[in-house]
């Protein structure tokens, strides 16, 4: 079946413009995790929905990162004024149900520049 | 302490060789415990879950030290296929979501 998609796989932006991500996890999953990984760095957790319960939004780094996930399934990402330092590739994963011990299926991320 | 510590490497090997990584966490309380790969500009897949007594998957053997910390990945035989980023994964503060190591990096050569 299909996995994990995300669009854009490569975006280039000037600072200051905003950017949304999308991810499309894997039919029926319920759990859904954004990351971000910056050159030479591990994954960073950002965001994390399970179902349709409160977020947990402890890892974004500032207040101008958001995300959302509609009915379920689709997510997007939003960073708004970016800044140099979002340059990073922006992964999103998902899981079939909610905890720890579930796989994680990662997209192949969107790759951001930050000109 | 960092929540998840591994040594970046990178790890020269020749193929045919066996090498083993070890990675340190710092939350006590961590139940969940896996090893993901992750290739050159590609994204982390999960090579295996590392159980309490130990488990082992082909050529590749996890281990799990809970008193000391540590968790280690032992892959004999290798490939060149083997090649890639082994990232070190625990459940860490927050229960539902995973701490990923920076990652070895392994290199196996001809």
């Amino acid at each position: 079946g299909a996995g994990v998609s995300q669009s854009p796989s490569n975006k280039v932006t000037e600072k200051g413009k905003d950017v949304e991500l999308r991810c499309d996890p894997i039919s029926g999953h319920t759990a859904l995790y954004w990351y971000r990984q910056s050159l030479g760095q591990g994954l960073e957790f950002l965001i994390y929905f399970q179902g349709n319960s409160a977020p947990d939004k402890s890892g974004l780094p500032s207040d101008r990162f958001s995300a959302e996930r509609t009915g379920g399934s689709v997510s997007t990402l939003t960073i708004q004024r970016t800044q140099q330092e979002d340059s990073a590739v922006y992964l999103c994963a998902s899981s079939p149900s909610w905890g720890v011990t579930y796989e994680q299926y990662f997209g192949p991320g969107t790759r951001l520049t930050v000109t | 302490r960092k929540e998840v510590e591994q040594d970046p490497g990178p790890f020269n090997v020749p193929e045919g060789a066996t090498v083993a990584f070890n990675c340190t966490y710092s939350n006590s309380a961590s139940q969940s415990f896996f090893w993901y790969r992750q290739d050159c500009r590609k994204e982390p897949k999960l090579l295996m879950s590392v159980y309490s007594s130990g488990n082992e998957d082909g050529r590749f053997t996890a281990q799990l030290n809970r008193a000391s910390q540590y968790i280690s990945l032992l892959i004999r035989d290798s490939k060149l296929s083997d090649s890639a980023t082994y990232l070190c994964v625990v459940n860490g503060a927050r229960y539902s979501t995973l701490t990923f190591g920076k990652g070895t990096m392994l290199l196996v050569s001809p």
